[in-house]
């Protein structure tokens, strides 16, 4: 089982729809989780971080249960803007590089 | 102030030469990370700095790839006998302190797109 799990997508929303990317891990013992974004030929940037009361950013929410190991990115209202690829990361603990899950990407139209 | 940064921006050369990458980290950051995607997969991890010792090389691919880091700062990549399989992006990332949960978000630099002809 890979460490970090993704739907690869493609995700393809209109404007305005609201979307929801999964993302499983598989060490019980992480501590830390994070969404990055990627863009087409760009680095990956921090979108948020997750925590496990949860915790939204304006159009973003992010959720953790630890229990199922699970993590949740919801989108409202999307924008053009939005198009990239979403990141799930995790960090197995602390003091060590970041796993990345190969990411999904959501392609937004108008 | 200023993020990562990384040097030089592209690379091409061939097969068979050393290539040299740099990084220089945010300023105070302890931490500072190497990993590699190649074209449409995922970010792959090489290597980890805690100062300027590495606790963790596991994700180094071969012997032809090394990294030192110098003044807590600067680091950098070697790869030898560079193949074709190695042409990728190279990223660098650092994070404030990562033996906290609370300061252990990494933050990446735009990378060095290598070509290996």
């Amino acid at each position: 089982r890979k460490e970090v799990e993704q739907d690869p997508g493609p995700f393809n929303v209109p404007e305005g729809a609201t979307v929801a990317f999964n993302c499983t891990y598989s060490n019980s013992a992480s501590q830390s989780f994070f969404w990055y974004r990627q863009d087409c030929r760009k680095e990956p940037k921090l979108l948020m971080s997750v925590y496990s009361s949860g915790n939204e950013d304006g159009r973003f929410t992010a959720q953790l249960n630890r229990a199922s190991q699970y993590i949740s990115l919801l989108i409202r209202d999307s924008k053009l803007s939005d198009s990239a690829t979403y990141l799930c990361v995790v960090n197995r603990e602390a003091g060590t590089a970041l796993i990345f899950g190969k990411g999904t990407t959501l392609s937004v139209s108008s | 102030g200023a993020g990562v940064s990384q040097s030089p921006s592209n690379k091409v050369t061939e097969k068979g030469k050393d290539v040299e990458l740099r990084c220089d980290p945010i300023s105070g950051h302890t931490a500072l990370y190497w990993y590699r995607q190649r074209l449409g997969q995922g970010l792959e991890f090489l290597i980890y700095f805690q100062g300027n010792s590495a606790p963790d090389k596991s994700g180094l691919p071969s012997d032809r790839f090394s990294a030192e880091r110098t003044g807590e700062s600067v680091s950098t990549l070697t790869i030898q006998r560079t193949q074709q399989e190695d042409s990728a992006v190279y990223l660098c990332a650092s994070s404030l302190n990562p033996l906290a949960v609370s300061t252990d978000t990494q933050y990446f630099g735009p990378g060095t797109r290598l070509t290996v002809l």
